[in-house]
């Protein structure tokens, strides 16, 4: 099956530093890939959608200048969570979709989550 | 908006106890609903998965039915094993498939020996 992985699992960083999440598809493409937060007992939240080559699509209150989202590769998109602080320590979990016309398009597939932790 | 609201845990039974986990949506259209579970440690994976008013999902001995009238889904299995411990989050999808997801806040299932 259609395997997410995401990097790192874990991070824990000062307050003020930026982090980078990386999401890659590792056996399909992914034209689409889709950011959501989750805090603790909480529902997973969509962040955003990005599209391969293009700018990302942010839901409604998601700071875009803040959520740094990159999808320069059909395989790869990236989080960059910039100054962070104590608030935006979350789960982040990506999913990814891939071309219409092939089968990983009519599902989404999911990271194993990256916890970031901000001190 | 669309929202997805299942019972919180944890739940905790014993091996082949009867497992219900209860799960209600709001909707503006009709959508498709799934299951998800997540292992420790692992991604989310798909469950099970319904598209319309009256499918039922069913895989790995779970089932659940698309309840229109009680805009329901719930996630039943007969007899839970060990292996079956884990989070398992409901949710929908209202712009067709593959689009916009929706979860609810999941519910651990913890199974005793």
């Amino acid at each position: 099956g259609a395997v997410v992985s995401q990097h790192p699992s874990r991070v824990i960083c000062k307050s003020g530093t930026s982090v980078k999440i990386e999401c890659r598809s590792l056996d399909f493409q992914a034209t689409t890939m889709f950011w959501y937060r989750q805090f603790p007992k909480q529902s997973l939240m969509l962040m955003a959608t990005s599209n391969e080559g293009s700018k990302a699509t942010y839901e409604q209150g998601v700071e875009k200048d803040k959520f740094l989202i990159n999808h320069a590769s059909l395989t790869l998109s990236t989080l960059t969570v910039t100054s962070a602080h104590p608030e935006d320590s979350s789960f982040y979990i990506c999913s990814a979709r891939g071309a219409s016309g092939v089968s990983s398009y009519n599902e989404q597939f999911f990271g194993p989550g990256t916890r970031l932790t901000v001190l | 908006g669309d929202s997805v609201t299942q019972m919180e845990g944890p739940v905790t039974l014993s091996e082949e106890a009867f497992l219900t986990i209860n799960c209600t949506y709001t909707a503006t259209g009709y959508p498709s609903l799934f299951w998800y579970v997540q292992y420790p440690g692992e991604g989310l994976q798909l469950l099970l998965k319904a598209t319309k008013a009256d499918d039922k999902g069913s895989n790995k001995g779970f089932e659940a039915t698309y309840r229109k009238e009680t805009t329901s889904f719930h996630l039943e299995k007969g007899s839970v094993q060990v292996s079956d411990s884990a989070v398992y989050f409901c949710a929908l999808s209202d712009r067709g498939y593959g689009q916009n997801f929706v979860f609810g806040p999941g519910t651990r299932l913890s199974v005793l020996p």
